[in-house]
């Protein structure tokens, strides 16, 4: 079946540090999108990125959708960057967008 | 931000009985969705719809209906609530499904 998974499911980091999220797939992909949702449980559209690279400020994505994956990059981390960080595809032409799991970024001041 | 409102917010009901949930978008999107999120299974798809009248069943559709009369609305009924369906409940709104998605503000209900 479809399969979504994303690594880390945690993730604990220093106010500054970098990190970088992962997003795997089983399937050829139209339609790839990361998305913050914060402690207030508000989610946000970070990027549309089928393929290739798109940056927003400290933020940028990468998907190599020839070898199904994706990854999120989060430079110098803010207290404000907490919270789950989800990736929707979808896989196929079928119209139906499935998330991965989460991962859970924790920042420390 | 994308218009959309989902009402009520929050909502508690007694298992067996109907509940209604309703997405209202001023955007004029064709697509609408309806997300179910609990703890360790972020969040599942219940049904979507690419058009008025237009609908189709997502991962966890069981328990679960749907209509959309109208472009701008989407509703979500469980016809008999029961305890396993209480979560905080997503509807999301895209242009066309390969546009990016947008979501609402999400409506907690608990089954008791």
């Amino acid at each position: 079946g479809i399969q979504v998974e994303q690594s880390p499911p945690d993730l604990i980091l220093q106010e500054g540090a970098n990190s970088t999220l992962r997003c795997n797939f089983s399937d050829s992909v139209n339609n790839l999108q990361w998305f913050h949702q914060n402690p207030w449980g508000q989610l946000i559209n970070l990027f549309y990125i089928p393929s290739g690279t798109k940056q927003n400020g400290r933020l940028s994505a990468t998907t190599v959708a020839t070898e199904r994956y994706s990854l999120l990059y989060i430079s110098s981390s803010q207290t404000t960057d907490s919270g789950v960080y989800f990736c929707a595809v979808e896989l196929g032409r079928d119209d139906k967008i499935i998330f991965g799991k989460g991962t859970r970024l924790h920042i420390l001041p | 931000d994308a218009g959309i409102t989902q009402s009520p917010r929050h909502k508690v009901t007694e298992t067996g009985t109907p509940v209604t949930l309703r997405c209202h978008q001023t955007e004029n999107h064709r697509y609408m969705y309806w997300y179910r999120q609990d703890p360790g299974h972020g969040l599942r798809l219940i049904h979507y719809s690419y058009g008025v009248k237009d609908t189709d069943k997502g991962e966890v559709s069981d328990g679960y209906s749907v209509s959309r009369s109208k472009t701008e609305d989407f509703l979500l009924t469980l016809e008999s609530a029961t305890s396993s369906q209480t979560s905080v409940y997503f509807c999301a709104i895209s242009e066309d499904s390969y546009e990016k998605l947008f979501f609402g503000s999400g409506t907690q209900l608990s089954v008791l």
